[in-house]
């Protein structure tokens, strides 16, 4: 069974770091690429980052483009978004997410985490 | 940039009707590159379509997908009760891969 499992979220001021974990099961990790899609509380659905399976491409909303940064380690099937320089506005449930179809970041979702909350405020 | 934009941002149907949505693209979608997902309260979002009209895995035949260049459709051709949700498109042929505001599907 595919599981995707995110941890690393919580209260930070603006202008704080925090760094997100995806620990992957249930798949050849390596093998597909992996995305971050975020939710403000209320809002619509907003794509933030992926990474092709080797970690040799990565892809940015231009909202978070130069604060944050993913990676991935495909030794321990876990994906990591870097926070830097947040703010309010960064505030949201943060989705990890399988791509469906291989190693290119070009393709659809097919598996979600169920999302960890990161706030942004003093 | 491709920005999507979904139509109706509110659908209010009975169950059994046909639900007919919308998403339109600001730019062609390369190699129709273009998922819907439905998002439940409080849950995650499941793929329904992706390529524009192919079924995810285990979606039921009355979710079809249609379109191509600009222009998508999301059919549900009978709604069930546990259809009422919200629908959001994606484009993944440009990064960055934008998603849609959403139409909510509420009943009538």
């Amino acid at each position: 069974e595919v599981q995707v499992v995110e941890s690393g979220g919580g209260l930070v001021q603006p202008g704080g770091s925090l760094r997100l974990s995806c620990a992957a099961s249930g798949f050849t990790f390596s093998s597909y690429a992996m995305s971050w899609v975020r939710q403000a509380p209320g809002k619509g659905l907003e794509w933030v980052s992926a990474i092709s399976g080797s970690g040799s491409s990565t892809y940015y909303a231009d909202s978070v483009k130069g604060r944050f940064t993913i990676s991935r380690d495909n030794s321990k099937n876990t994906l990591y978004l870097q926070m830097n320089s947040l703010r309010a506005e960064d505030t949201a449930v943060y989705y990890c997410a399988k791509c469906n179809r291989g190693n290119s970041a070009y393709n659809a979702i097919d598996y979600w985490g169920q999302g960890t909350l990161v706030t942004v405020s003093s | 940039e491709i920005v999507l934009t979904q139509s109706p941002g509110t659908l209010s149907l009975s169950p059994g009707e046909r639900a007919t949505l919308s998403c339109r693209a600001s730019q062609s979608v390369t190699s129709s590159y273009l998922a819907w997902y439905q998002q439940k309260p409080g849950q995650a979002p499941r793929l329904l379509i992706y390529g524009a009209s192919s079924r995810a895995t285990g979606i039921p035949d009355r979710f079809s997908g249609s379109g191509s260049g600009t222009d998508f459709t999301l059919t549900i051709s009978r709604l069930e009760p546990e259809d009422f949700a919200v629908y959001y498109c994606q484009q993944y042929g440009s990064s960055p891969f934008t998603f849609g505001p959403g139409t909510k599907v509420d009943i009538k």
